[in-house]
């Protein structure tokens, strides 16, 4: 099974600053990594499909990238809507996996 | 529009059975793969099986190997999942999902609740 470690697991952070999120497989992956954003009580929302394809709907200030093991989400500009909790998740083989999952905060 | 909508969820004892369903609507349900995913509560996301639009291919993750079953009717535009021997640590919101844009999980249902408890 191909295993994701997602860092860190949580962060604080004010509007505006720039974040970014990392997933390490375990195994080379190619491209085959989607970034999903999850609120309290809510489904999970994609955000970037094939590590750095931007979902329609989703503002630019999101973006991905990485391929082969490392692959990065960043957030440019932080927005009080986007204080969530974010997972990578890896579809290059069954058993699917996601990364234990960053929270964001407010700081 | 893509809508999934779950249902079949809530309080099962230890050793309990239980059908979960997803009625698919706004695309041709026949033709895509789907897949189950869970959560438990104040945890990580977890996914759970997977069927080709056709049935006849299966994978299921280890920790419910054995005891969940994946189905699908196509005639009726609806996903399943047979969950048998129920435990404590299946305690979890369900999702199904629908591939989108080249990933598995591209469409989510709203989820619904299990909980295994005495």
């Amino acid at each position: 099974d191909i295993q994701m470690t997602q860092s860190p697991s949580s962060l604080s952070a004010s509007v505006g600053d720039r974040v970014t999120i990392t997933c390490r497989a375990s195994q080379g992956i190619g491209n085959d990594l989607g970034w999903y954003q999850q609120k309290s009580g809510k489904a999970p929302k994609r955000l970037i499909y094939a590590a750095s394809s931007l979902q329609s709907g989703v503002p630019s200030r999101f973006s991905g990238s990485g391929s082969g093991t490392e692959f990065t989400l960043t957030i440019s500009s932080l927005q009080p809507e986007d204080f969530a909790t974010y997972y990578c998740l890896q579809h290059n083989s069954y058993p699917l996996t996601f990364g234990g999952g960053t929270k964001v905060e407010i700081k | 529009e893509v809508q999934l909508v779950e249902s079949g969820g809530g309080l099962v004892q230890p050793g309990g059975s239980l059908r979960l369903s997803c009625a698919a609507s706004g695309f041709t349900f026949s033709t895509y793969s789907m897949n189950w995913v869970r959560q438990a509560p104040g945890k990580g996301l977890e996914w759970v099986s997977y069927i080709s639009s056709t049935g006849t291919t299966i994978y299921d993750a280890d920790s419910v190997k054995g005891r969940f079953s994946i189905s699908r009717d196509n005639a009726k535009n609806s996903l399943y999942l047979q969950m048998n021997s129920l435990r404590d640590e299946d305690t979890a919101v369900y999702y199904c999902a629908r591939v989108g844009s080249g990933s598995p999980l591209g469409y989510w249902g709203q989820g619904t609740l299990v909980t295994v408890s005495s």
